[in-house]
């Protein structure tokens, strides 16, 4: 069956800018997960959402949103982007919450100049 | 706080020996722990999971073993290849979902 799809896989924007992100899951998979990866901090957890509702949220500020559609697609958003928001966003889908493997896709590189 | 740790720095292995990475953790009671492969700009790629009442896991090559009492988990790969060299990850199943240290580079010499 077809993987996690990330879109787009790279994206430049400017300080100030706004930008969305989309993942579409594994088919049957509910629960939806973003991390932020930077080389200093590692794979940071965003936030995580199932059946359309966001059940985690990590410590991020409020510029980082997210939402998940009826057909377990989400998309997340950055408002105001700063230079630090520079990195590479990955989403994961897992079956059933926290018990079983994430699948990661191949995430979206986000530059922020 | 919880806390992850793995060894920041590079691990630099010579083919054919076995690869073995740390992960340690405190203030965290996970249910399971997961060992995740990482190539430069991929998503990272599930291993292993091995639960809090089983002390070690196999596939092919890879082993993992899980000490609750230690807090701790090990992450073996024998008869290593160039192609194993990558980031590897551990992961922790707690209330929040995976939390993830911040990952071991292994390189593997011919």
């Amino acid at each position: 069956k077809a993987g996690v799809t990330q879109t787009p896989r790279y994206l430049i924007k400017t300080r100030g800018q706004q930008v969305t992100l989309s993942c579409s899951p594994i088919s049957g998979h509910r629960s939806v997960s973003w991390y932020q990866q930077t080389p200093g901090q590692g794979l940071q957890f965003l936030f995580e959402y199932f059946s359309e509702t966001q059940r985690n949220k990590g410590n991020f500020p409020g510029r980082f949103s997210g939402r998940q559609f009826s057909n377990s697609r989400s998309e997340m958003n950055v408002s105001t982007l700063e230079l630090g928001d520079s990195a590479l966003y990955l989403c994961a889908s897992t079956g059933a919450f926290g018990n079983t493997e994430a699948f990661f896709g191949q995430g979206t590189r986000l530059t922020v100049v | 706080s919880q806390k992850i740790e793995q060894n920041s720095e590079a691990l630099n292995i010579q083919e054919g020996k076995t690869a073995t990475l740390t992960c340690n953790y405190t203030n965290y009671s996970p249910a399971y722990l997961q060992w995740y492969r990482q190539d430069p700009g991929r998503g990272p790629v599930f291993l292993l999971l091995i639960r809090e009442n089983e002390k070690e896991k196999r596939k092919e090559r890879l082993k993992v073993t899980f000490d609750t009492t230690l807090k701790q988990s090990l992450f073996h790969i024998t008869a290593s290849q160039p192609a194993d060299s990558a980031t590897y990850l551990c992961a922790l199943a707690g209330a929040d979902g995976l939390t993830f240290g911040k990952g071991t580079h292994l390189i593997i010499q011919p």
